[in-house]
């Protein structure tokens, strides 16, 4: 079956620009999750759905993020007036708690976001 | 920001050896995972061990975890060129959230 899918896979935009980013994930995964890696990093943590409502957005940096799941499936990370630090990878995942092996996560490709 | 924290940074070694990566972290958890990152890929999920499992085996992979110590250790026996890609440890406080360290990067030398 198909994996977790984000577009676009590059995004080039200018500082204060508006993006949105978007997540498919694995058909029937109730978790999602999006997170930040910046270069030589490991992933930051930045919002988790569990269906449609947003379980724990404590990782988004500030009011400029916001994330939305309105139908439990495909999410939609969106960022205002983007500043240059915004410049990373957006990856997101899912997963299926309750089933299996229920903390794995399946990760996208990632989208790369670049700040001119 | 980063509270995981992985050794070596960055690990090189021949083709045929083994290669051993470490992981500590600060709070109590759940569990803690292994992923790789291939360059230019996505994360690959390697394998999970639970905060009341001691060592877990797949494949040529080994991990270990004292809780002790709050540290986790991965062992790829037997390296492969295919094996080169920066190794991420995770731990989950919860069923959920993961926290994440920085990564080793490891190059298998044909």
């Amino acid at each position: 079956g198909a994996g977790v899918s984000q577009t676009p896979s590059n995004k080039v935009t200018e500082k204060g620009k508006y993006v949105e980013l978007r997540c498919d994930p694995i058909s029937g995964h109730t978790a999602l999750y999006w997170y930040r890696q910046s270069l030589g990093q490991g992933p930051e943590f930045l919002i988790y759905f569990q269906g449609t409502g947003a379980a724990d957005d404590s990782g988004l940096p500030n009011d400029r993020f916001f994330a939305v799941r309105p139908e439990g499936s495909v999410s939609t990370l969106k960022i205002q007036r983007t500043e240059r630090g915004d410049s990373a990878v957006y990856l997101c995942a899912s997963s299926s708690p309750g089933r299996g092996p229920t903390d794995t996560q399946y990760f996208g490709p990632g989208t790369r976001l670049t700040v001119l | 920001s980063q509270q995981g924290e992985e050794d070596p940074q960055a690990l090189s070694i021949q083709e045929g050896e083994n290669a051993t990566m470490n992981c500590s972290y600060k709070t109590s958890i759940n569990n803690l995972q292994w992923y790789r990152q291939n360059s230019g890929r996505g994360l690959v999920h390697l394998i999970l061990i639970r905060s009341n499992e001691r060592e877990k085996h797949s494949g040529r992979l080994r991990v270990t975890l004292d809780t002790s110590k709050k540290s986790s250790s991965l062992l790829i026996t037997a390296s492969r060129a295919a094996d080169t890609a920066s190794y991420f440890c995770a731990y989950g406080r919860s069923n959920y959230q993961l926290i994440w360290g920085a990564g080793t990067k490891l190059i298998i030398k044909p």
